[in-house]
This record gives C-alpha cells, structure tokens and sequence, in this order.
C-alpha cells in the first residue's frame, strides 16, 4: 500500500536555527497537506498544496510540493519555542473516486531555547 | 460549530472487554476518517467514510476493529475484544467542507480518545 515517510524523525535545534522537514511518498499524490500536532494535543491543519512545484509561505514557514507531486517539504526559518511540535504531511490521492488521505511518519521538533 | 468530539476521551479497561469510541463530526462535511496514532506506528488511517458509506476500510488491523456511520452526525469505532496491543489514541477527523470531486480540504480533528488495554 501506499506510504508516506518524512525523515528526520526527531530534530534538536537551538532557537532561532532553521529546521526543514522531508515527504516523500510511494506513490504520485493529488494534493499534499501539513499538520502540526503539539504535546497532548491533535493535529491541525496548516497549509493545502495542490499544484506541481507549488511554494507557499506563511510567515516563517515555507512549503514547497515537488514537480513530480511525491515529495514535498516545510521549512521553518529561525524556529522559535512556539515551533515544537510534531509536524506531519498528509499525502492525498484518488482512490475510486474518492478522496484517501495518508499521513506520513511525522517530524518531531524541540526547540531549545 | 463545537467541531469534531469524540468519547470519552480517557479509556482505561481490561483485555477481553469491549469498547466503543464514539465520534460527532462537523455538520456538512461529507469525509469522515478514522485514524489511530502510537509512538510505535504513527497516525495510521483506519477506515473513512464519504457520506456515511464507508469506503475503504483496508486500514483496519483485525476482524476484532469496526466501525459504523448510522446518520451523517455520529460515527462509532468498536474494538471487540479488545488487547494490550491496541492501547493507542484514536482520532476522528471530519473534512470535505470545501469538497471537489478530488479534494477533501482541511480535515478537522477531534480531541482524541486515549485507549489503555490492560
């Protein structure tokens, strides 16, 4: 089946580093989302990318989705305490019709201060 | 809107015993997912529904998993019985608010419910 792996699994920096988080899906995907999760809490929803070589910014953070829609990655520039979390990619593909949403290994983040 | 709750949202109960998670999506969102996340394994998708017909439920572990949709405002996720191996978080997410034949949108999660098998 599908798969959905996001390398580093665990990643340490000092506050204000920068931190990047990979994607790559087994297969060719639709659309890609990303989520964050905070200790004890549920994923959120953070950003859609639909398109082929799509870059999208939100303050900080940049999302980019690869020309051939199986990898994507978030980069989040001088990460701040408010950053920890584990953040996740969420590869949706076309399943019958239907939409199929596949979660990947998600990237914890700590943020030292 | 309350969003997506689930119950309860603590579980603690014995091997053997039966349990039910209980989910009340956002109204008007037609995709309704299932997932279950450990440390050991991620958040893994059980089954999702598209207007209350499940559609995939090849995420399912066992015959010992189901799970049921009655009406577009509750879903159940039935482990019976249950084992030690199946303490996780359970997460029901609710989407397709801004639904294209292709896109479910943003999905929104329920709070989770915490399941310790003993």
């Amino acid at each position: 089946g599908q798969q959905v792996m996001q390398i580093p699994q665990y990643q340490h920096v000092q506050e204000g580093e920068d931190f990047t988080t990979y994607c790559n899906s087994s297969t060719t995907l639709s659309n890609i989302q990303w989520y964050k999760q905070r200790p004890g809490g549920h994923p959120v929803f953070l950003i859609q990318l639909v398109k082929s070589g799509e870059v999208k910014k939100q303050k900080r953070l940049t999302f980019q989705f690869g020309e051939a829609k199986k990898n994507s990655s978030l980069h989040i520039t001088a990460t701040q305490t408010t950053d920890v979390g584990t953040y996740f990619c969420a590869g949706l593909t076309d399943s019958g019709g239907y939409q199929k949403v596949t979660f990947g290994t998600g990237t914890k983040l700590q943020v030292i201060p | 809107d309350a969003g997506v709750i689930q119950s309860p949202r603590h579980e603690v109960t014995e091997m053997g015993q039966e349990v039910t998670l209980r989910c009340k999506p956002i109204s008007g969102h037609d995709y309704l997912f299932w997932y279950r996340q450990t440390m050991m394994r991620g958040l893994e998708l059980l089954i999702y529904f598209n207007n209350n017909v499940p559609i995939d439920d090849s995420g399912m572990p066992e015959d010992r998993f189901s799970a049921k949709m009655p009406n577009a405002s509750f879903s159940t996720l039935k482990i019976q019985p249950s084992e030690p191996r199946d303490s996780a978080v359970y997460f029901c997410a609710a989407g397709g608010a801004t639904w294209t034949p292709l896109n479910t949108g943003e999905l929104f999660f329920g709070e989770g419910s915490r399941l310790t098998v003993l």
